[in-house]
């Protein structure tokens, strides 16, 4: 089945540990979004990607970094998670950012605490 | 930048009444408009989207939304509710121009009852 995968499902990490969530599209998307969603705040963009080899920052990005090596992969790495960065991540594709092709399409989402 | 509002947290409403969720935004650009819905332990998925056109869009699950840009809203409807859509709306902007953003209201839990 054609989308968006995940993973891990959901991870319980120790301050300072560093920590990779991956995302991997199969729709063949040209863009690709990481977000994080709290309580009553919503999702807030961390970084994003318009095409492979190509990165951008979103409303969020200080203590996370990504990386765009193909179309199909984008992983999110936490270098020294802090515990406020315990949230739930989502990760979204779009084909074509920009034109009437720009809906997101979402990931299941990995839940992340920080101890 | 773009914001989104979401006026009500939380919305109760009983099986077959209809429902609004309202969405306001604020931009100084042209945006294209979206709907998303969240069930539980789920990730996001499109209800519906303005691009241009037509003000009143229909969407999946018998939703509409209607674009005011006077108002600068965005309000979701449906004429009768079930329980199976008990699930937490998510209205979001894009920026024509700055396309690679989005930004999401803060969410909105519709709780149908029987």
């Amino acid at each position: 089945i054609a989308g968006i995968t995940q993973a891990p499902t959901s991870q319980i990490l120790a301050a300072g540990r560093r920590m990779t969530l991956r995302c991997t599209q199969d729709m063949r998307h040209n863009a690709m979004y990481w977000y994080r969603q709290d309580l009553g705040l919503g999702l807030r963009l961390i970084h994003y990607s318009n095409t492979a080899g190509t990165t951008g920052k979103g409303e969020v990005p200080d203590g996370y970094s990504v990386s765009r090596a193909n179309t199909d992969d984008f992983p999110l790495t936490l270098a020294s998670a802090v515990p406020s960065q315990t949230s739930v991540y989502f990760c979204a594709s779009s084909q074509s950012p920009g034109t009437v092709y720009n809906e997101q399409f979402f990931g299941p989402g990995t839940r992340l605490t920080v101890l | 930048a773009q914001s989104v509002t979401q006026l009500d947290s939380q919305v109760p409403v009983f099986e077959e009444a209809p429902v609004e969720l309202r969405c306001n935004y604020s931009s100084s650009v042209s945006v294209y408009l979206f709907w998303y819905v969240q069930y539980p332990n789920q990730g996001l998925q499109l209800l519906l989207k303005y691009l241009s056109g037509s003000t009143l869009v229909k969407g999946i699950n018998g939703f509409e939304a209607e674009f005011n840009k006077s108002q600068t809203s965005f309000h979701l409807r449906k004429p009768s509710v079930h329980i199976s859509d008990t699930a937490e709306y998510f209205c979001a902007v894009s920026d024509r121009y700055n396309f690679n953003k989005f930004y999401f209201g803060s969410g909105t839990k519709l709780n149908v009852k029987p």
